[in-house]
């Protein structure tokens, strides 16, 4: 089965540096999110983007976070200025036009020390 | 309004057993209810799903319960293993836009 693609699996970085989340979605997807799951907690939804732009933002996307869609197959995830409470689990997750059935993948551990 | 309740938060089950988590909902837009299955290090998986317009749906062992009045769903599973022993999140969804999770149920099944 397809499935999607997310590097690194462990990213440690210092609070306030840039980091930059990648991911490859399934190839014919068209819709791509990203969402983070802080240690023990929920899932929850950060952005949701589709035909090269934002569609929906959540309040924890604030001013630091941005997305891209740089060559047409990577989706990126990049935080201009780390926090130590922007540490959990950052999962990107794609599904096709005409479907729900959204594909998730195994997520990038963010470590902000 | 945009929340999907969710308990327990834990649930420990004998091999054999019933296991059964439910959710509790308000956005009556919601048309899509799916749960998920998160193994320890991994994403979440799409397990079973189910539409407002149908009671219930069976999946092997895996089954949803829907009450539309209610406003709720449950997941129920039928001769729990242990290796069904995972993170369930129930979740969902209205149209294209975003999915909205629950806040998991820890599920152990002992051996």
């Amino acid at each position: 089965e397809p499935e999607v693609t997310q590097t690194p699996s462990h990213q440690v970085t210092q609070m306030g540096q840039e980091v930059i989340l990648r991911c490859v979605p399934i190839s014919n997807h068209l819709y791509f999110y990203w969402y983070r799951q802080i240690l023990g907690q929920k899932v929850e939804f950060l952005v949701s983007f589709y035909n090269n732009e934002i569609s929906e933002k959540s309040e924890i996307f604030d001013d630091q976070f941005s997305v891209e869609r740089p060559d047409g197959s990577n989706f990126t995830l990049k935080i201009r200025s780390t926090k130590l409470e922007d540490s959990a689990m950052y999962f990107c997750a794609s599904r096709t036009g005409g479907g729900e059935k959204l594909f998730f993948g195994s997520g990038t551990q963010l470590s902000v020390l | 309004q945009q929340q999907v309740k969710q308990s327990p938060q834990s649930l420990i089950v004998q091999k054999g057993g019933i296991s059964i988590i439910n959710c509790a909902y308000e956005n009556t837009a919601f048309d899509y209810f799916p749960w998920y299955q998160q193994f320890p290090g991994k994403g979440p998986a799409l397990l079973i799903a189910i539409r407002p317009d149908v009671s219930e749906k069976k999946e092997g062992r895996f089954t949803i319960s829907f009450n539309k009045s209610a406003k709720q769903f449950s997941l129920h599973i039928m001769d729990s293993q242990p290796g069904d022993s995972a993170t369930y999140f129930c979740a969902a969804i209205q149209g294209a836009q975003k999915l909205v999770f629950g806040q998991g149920t820890r599920l152990t099944i002992n051996p």
